[in-house]
């Protein structure tokens, strides 16, 4: 089962920022949160990720709240190329093993 | 460029018909992975490798296998085909993988269609 929970869907308005939360309550102390995004059937896109500081990049930030236990991507002016399923990752501590949930569908609308 | 490319990006076979998807790196990556992706299913990982000549299962293993023979490369095989394993593929890479390291952002090929008859 995956370690984080995710909204199903979500709407945001083209120009206005996204807020796409994640819950990861069993999160150990020295595991990071990833952030994809998948367009379409295109692979998943690689956003951010983050341990315990909050993170910006080109893309979007992260903000990881104290007790690490739940995240927020922010994508600060939503295009509608930002139409995606959002993913948030934290990986298990067995091997390789990654698992991807179901993420959030976001739908940037004009 | 860096990037990971999958061949065929659409295939349509039939059942029992070995198939062979193939999948390079050239980012010199230690950890390659297959995934699949179904509706309402989302991502699930089929094998990984961790490096050269070592494989391990995912969640979703059951009729297919790997092998790891070189660093860049990554086939998938399919030895005997059915209709569930129908669904789009990923292959993905990454320089390593260790949950508490940054440095293993995963980079995915496009994906390939498959469909067995």
């Amino acid at each position: 089962d995956a370690k984080t929970t995710q909204p199903t869907s979500m709407d945001c308005a083209e120009g206005r920022a996204a807020n796409l939360p994640c819950n990861h309550s069993t999160i150990s102390g020295n595991e990071y949160v990833y952030w994809y995004r998948q367009i379409h059937s295109q692979g998943p896109q690689y956003i951010i990720h983050g341990l315990k500081n909050n993170e910006t990049n080109e893309m979007a930030s992260l903000i990881i709240t104290e007790d690490r236990k739940s995240s927020t991507l922010i994508l600060p002016h939503a295009t509608l190329r930002d139409t995606a399923v959002y993913y948030c990752i934290v990986p298990y501590n067995q091997g390789g093993k990654l698992i991807f949930g179901q993420g959030t569908e976001l739908s940037v609308k004009p | 460029e860096a990037q990971v490319t999958q061949n065929p990006r659409y295939l349509i076979t039939v059942t029992g018909k070995k198939l062979t998807v193939t999948c390079s790196q050239n980012m010199n990556h230690e950890y390659m992975s297959w995934y699949r992706q179904d509706p309402g299913l989302g991502l699930r990982q089929i094998y990984y490798s961790m490096n050269v000549e070592v494989t391990d299962k995912g969640d979703v293993p059951e009729g297919y296998k790997v092998s790891r023979k070189e660093k860049r490369n990554f086939p998938l095989i399919l030895e005997s085909p059915s209709p569930n394993q129908t669904s789009l593929y990923f292959c993905a890479s990454s320089l390593g993988w260790t949950p508490s390291l940054a440095k293993n952002i995963q980079y995915f090929g496009a994906g390939t269609r498959l469909s067995v008859l």
